[in-house]
């Protein structure tokens, strides 16, 4: 049973316009939630966090948002460039209890065009 | 600094045999996580360990064991290898013990084929 769902494989987006991966989770006592990007034959890079006490979190050109209630986080990129061309997996924690324990969503592929 | 070290890169393995797969977190990182990848089931969560200890675990079989050195070292294992263990294994170590608010930092795995 996949706790963290990212339910589109892929995504295409012009260089210079905004990129928006989303992904939902069923389990609600997830209160972390993290962004990886992850390039062929390399590891995942982490991107940015949010804790379930914020709805908002701003890194440079990443921002994360998180509906609690419709259990959904998106991340947008603005501008998209085309290193951004990557998988990007959405991962989430269900608290200290669950030490460093990170359901992972199967990853959206996204393609940014020159 | 130096990243997340995991050796080797890559193993062909026959059914049956066992393996062992080394990961050297980040100088100072205490916790070690591990995961498996496979492209049915995505990124999906064996066991981490901080300070020798394993903290959690998760679903998989007792044929996968990790453990953790005094210098937080990891290795993982996996005895009676089957078809299905082919995979990309990948660690990833974080600074503190508990809560994670720089996330993990992984390897670039290794690379486990069983014929």
């Amino acid at each position: 049973d996949q706790q963290v769902k990212q339910n589109s494989p892929s995504l295409s987006v012009q260089e210079g316009r905004i990129s928006i991966l989303n992904c939902d989770y069923t389990n609600s006592m997830f209160d972390y939630f993290l962004w990886y990007k992850k390039y062929p034959a390399e590891g995942p890079t982490f991107l940015i966090s949010i804790s379930s006490i914020k709805d908002k979190n701003e890194d440079g050109r990443f921002t994360v948002f998180l509906n609690k209630s419709a259990k959904h986080l998106s991340l947008h990129i603005v501008p998209s460039q085309p290193g951004d061309s990557a998988v990007y997996f959405c991962a989430a924690s269900a608290g200290q209890w669950d030490f460093n324990k990170f359901y992972f969503g199967s990853g959206t592929k996204l393609n940014v065009k020159p | 600094k130096a990243g997340v070290t995991q050796t080797p890169r890559y193993l062909i393995k026959t059914r049956g045999q066992q393996v062992t797969l080394s990961c050297s977190p980040i100088s100072g990182h205490r916790s070690v996580s591990w995961y498996q990848q496979t492209p049915g089931q995505g990124l999906q969560f064996l066991f981490e360990y901080f300070s020798e200890t394993q903290r959690n675990k998760g679903n998989f079989p007792g044929r996968f064991s990790g453990r953790q050195f005094s210098n937080s070292r990891s290795e993982m294992n996996v005895s009676t290898l089957e078809l299905g263990d082919s995979a990309l294994y990948l660690c990833a170590s974080s600074l503190a013990g508990d809560r994670i608010d720089y996330g993990y930092t992984f390897g670039s795995g290794t690379r486990l084929t069983v014929v």
